[in-house]
């Protein structure tokens, strides 16, 4: 099936810094989604993209699917924007399975 | 519209017992999925249910098994717990293959 690798695993930011997170896949893409999951635990939608350029308030994302990755950027990141977030891709022979990437921890200090 | 909807929320199971965690959606999406999240790792999959009667495995399917009851609802059932399917287990749904899966707020399982 698809591998899907996130970098950096980690990540410690001032408040107000910006910050990319980066999702490399292994194979051609039908559907490309990123998440955030908040410190409860919860999964919270933050882009479906499996190819092109979409932003929603400080956060932007990036597929570049002939290449095989997509970038995720926060802008003035805030407290609240901690948590893990992840990458998920469908697509190769597995075309049903959406595959995760191992996540980036991100921790915005105030 | 609630979305995703799993029960129970929390789960303190033997080793041995048996247990279904239920989810409905009321997206009136086709497609189904149950995923496992351990400590400090991304979710992998377990079951999913393409469409009402089909079901398939996934990454890890060892120990689980899937009723899709109806359009609605996709249970997982552990028959004989055991100690490693300690984990948080997500159900999500989306309306086809290749369209945005939603998630449901996790079920967090221990088995002693």
């Amino acid at each position: 099936g698809i591998q899907v690798e996130q970098s950096p695993p980690d990540l410690i930011l001032q408040e107000g810094a910006n910050s990319t997170l980066r999702c490399n896949f292994s194979d051609s893409v039908n559907n490309l989604q990123w998440f955030h999951q908040n410190p409860w635990g919860q999964l919270i939608n933050l882009f479906y993209i499996p190819s092109g350029t979409k932003q929603n308030g400080r956060l932007s994302a990036t597929t570049v699917a002939t290449e095989r990755y997509s970038l995720l950027y926060i802008s003035s990141s805030q407290t609240t924007d901690s948590g893990v977030y992840f990458c998920a891709a469908r697509g190769g022979e597995a075309g049903n399975m959406l595959t995760f990437g191992g996540g980036t921890r991100l921790m915005v200090k105030p | 519209n609630a979305g995703v909807t799993q029960t129970p929320k929390f789960q303190v199971l033997k080793t041995g017992q048996s247990m279904t965690l239920q989810c409905a959606q009321d997206m009136n999406h086709n497609s189904m999925y149950w995923y496992r999240q351990d400590p400090g790792m991304g979710l992998r999959l377990i079951y999913y249910s393409a469409s009402e009667g089909t079901t398939d495995k996934g990454e890890v399917p060892n120990g689980y098994n899937v009723s899709r009851l109806n359009k609605r609802e996709f249970s997982l059932r552990l028959e004989s717990a055991a100690p490693s399917q300690t984990s948080v287990y997500f159900c999500a749904s989306s309306a086809s293959g290749n369209t945005e899966a939603f998630f449901g707020q996790g079920t967090r399982l221990t088995v002693v």
